[in-house]
């Protein structure tokens, strides 16, 4: 069974731009989440969806967001990209809200 | 606030050696879960302890969750080079599903 895929892998954007990340969930899997990953701040949960439905979200500003769509990918959108928002952005996807979680291999985002 | 604080930040260890990471909070949890991670890649899921008092083997790794359920610790018998990343915890945080990790222990295992 294929995995957890992100596209892109790798992304340079300028600050002010705005960016889009995609995650494939695990055929069957229906819950998907994202996770910002940085040096200093470690793994911090961005949102969690659900049957197309945000079911919960971290404390990130307005400029993160994303969607589900009916075959369970998802997508985070963020938006005028400031210099802090180099990361690695994760998803995780599981069958269902609080079943075990599996991660695809992230996007590194680089903001200059 | 739930914080899942871990320990050591890091570890360098001959092979063969074994080591004890422990993850600890002043928070109880369902479950907690430990993950590895390498370079350039997602975190990869290696135990989830649900029961205090629970002990979970895979190979030379042993997963222990205290018995309050605020606690856990992986401990590593005969350490490989392979064994070398980043190992984090999680667990479920309050009102709703939301995961939160530890700052993770970065384990290298020398030759």
């Amino acid at each position: 069974k294929a995995g957890v895929t992100q596209t892109p892998r790798y992304l340079i954007k300028t600050r002010g731009q705005q960016v889009t990340l995609s995650c494939s969930p695990i055929s069957g899997h229906r819950s998907v989440s994202w996770y910002q990953q940085t040096p200093g701040q470690g793994l911090q949960f961005l949102f969690e969806y659900f049957s197309e439905t945000q079911r919960n979200k971290g404390n990130f500003p307005g400029r993160f967001s994303g969607r589900q769509f009916s075959n369970s990918r998802s997508e985070m959108n963020v938006s005028t990209l400031e210099l802090g928002d180099s990361a690695l952005y994760l998803c995780a996807s599981s069958l269902a809200p609080n079943y075990e979680q599996y991660f695809g291999p992230g996007t590194r985002l680089t903001v200059t | 606030t739930q914080l899942l604080e871990q320990s050591p930040q890091f570890l360098s260890i001959q092979e063969g050696e074994n080591l004890t990471v422990y993850c600890n909070s002043s928070s109880v949890f369902s479950s907690l879960q430990w993950y590895r991670q390498e370079p350039g890649e997602g975190p990869v899921l290696l135990v989830t302890v649900v029961t205090g008092g629970e002990v979970k083997k895979l190979k030379r790794l042993t997963f222990q969750f205290g018995d309050a359920r605020k606690d856990s610790s992986l401990h590593i018998t005969a350490a490989q080079p392979g064994d070398t990343g980043l190992y984090l915890c999680a667990g479920d945080g309050t009102g709703g599903f939301k995961t939160i990790f530890g700052a993770g222990t970065r384990l290298f295992v020398k030759a």
